[in-house]
């Protein structure tokens, strides 16, 4: 059973303008967030995360929002460049579960030129 | 230079065979994780080590086992028994608790 899911698969954005990648969860314990950013060939590389005490966190063109009653985030990338271009992971912290991370399944983002 | 080394980045297994990825990491890290990704699927968790010599299960270690005699180093073995073993598989660590995990360039397996 997926516990966090991301529903798109793949999204299209003009360069400059706002990405918006979305991600779902259904375990009410995940404490805390984390968006991965993934090339082809490589491991994913870490972006920005959240506490369950927030409900936004900003770095520089990244911004995490999450909705706790919604059991919903989302990750906010402004402006988008192509270099942004890549394969992005939700994941969630189970700290029942020795904190190990619960991941979805991607969403291809491609910023197009 | 800290970071996590995956080797080989590509390997290839024969049927019945065993292999092993290595997993070494300069960071310091306390915790060790291995994953498993295939197409369209996001990571599946394997085994997962927080201490030297001591390691748990993950979601889907059934045909994998794992060792954890130095803290640095935290070897995945793909046994016969492991029926669909081609996947993409990656080695990650951090400090304890609610750190990001940091991973290595992965290794790409297929069976010949």
């Amino acid at each position: 059973d997926q516990q966090v899911k991301q529903n798109s698969p793949s999204l299209s954005v003009q360069e400059g303008r706002i990405s918006i990648l979305n991600c779902d969860y259904t375990n009410s314990m995940f404490d805390y967030f984390l968006w991965y950013k993934k090339y082809p060939a490589e491991g994913p590389t870490f972006l920005i995360s959240i506490s369950s005490i927030k409900d936004k966190n900003e770095d520089g063109r990244f911004t995490v929002f999450l909705n706790k009653s919604a059991k919903h985030l989302s990750l906010h990338i402004v402006p988008s460049q192509p270099g942004d271009s890549a394969v992005y992971f939700c994941a969630a912290s189970d700290p029942t579960g020795a904190n190990n991370l619960f991941f979805g399944t991607g969403t291809r983002l491609t910023v197009i030129p | 230079d800290g970071g996590i080394t995956q080797s080989p980045k590509y390997l290839f297994r024969k049927e019945g065979q065993n292999v092993t990825l290595s997993c070494e990491q300069n960071l310091n890290h306390d915790a060790m994780y291995w994953y498993r990704q295939d197409p369209g699927q996001g990571l599946r968790l394997i085994y997962y080590s927080q201490i030297v010599n001591d390691f748990q299960k993950g979601d889907i270690a059934e045909g994998y086992s794992v060792s954890r005699e130095k803290k640095e180093s935290f070897p995945l073995t793909v046994t016969s028994a492991q029926k669909n073993p081609t996947a993409f598989y990656l080695c990650a660590s951090n400090l304890q608790g609610n750190q990001p995990q940091h991973f290595g360039d992965g290794t790409r397996l297929s069976i010949l």
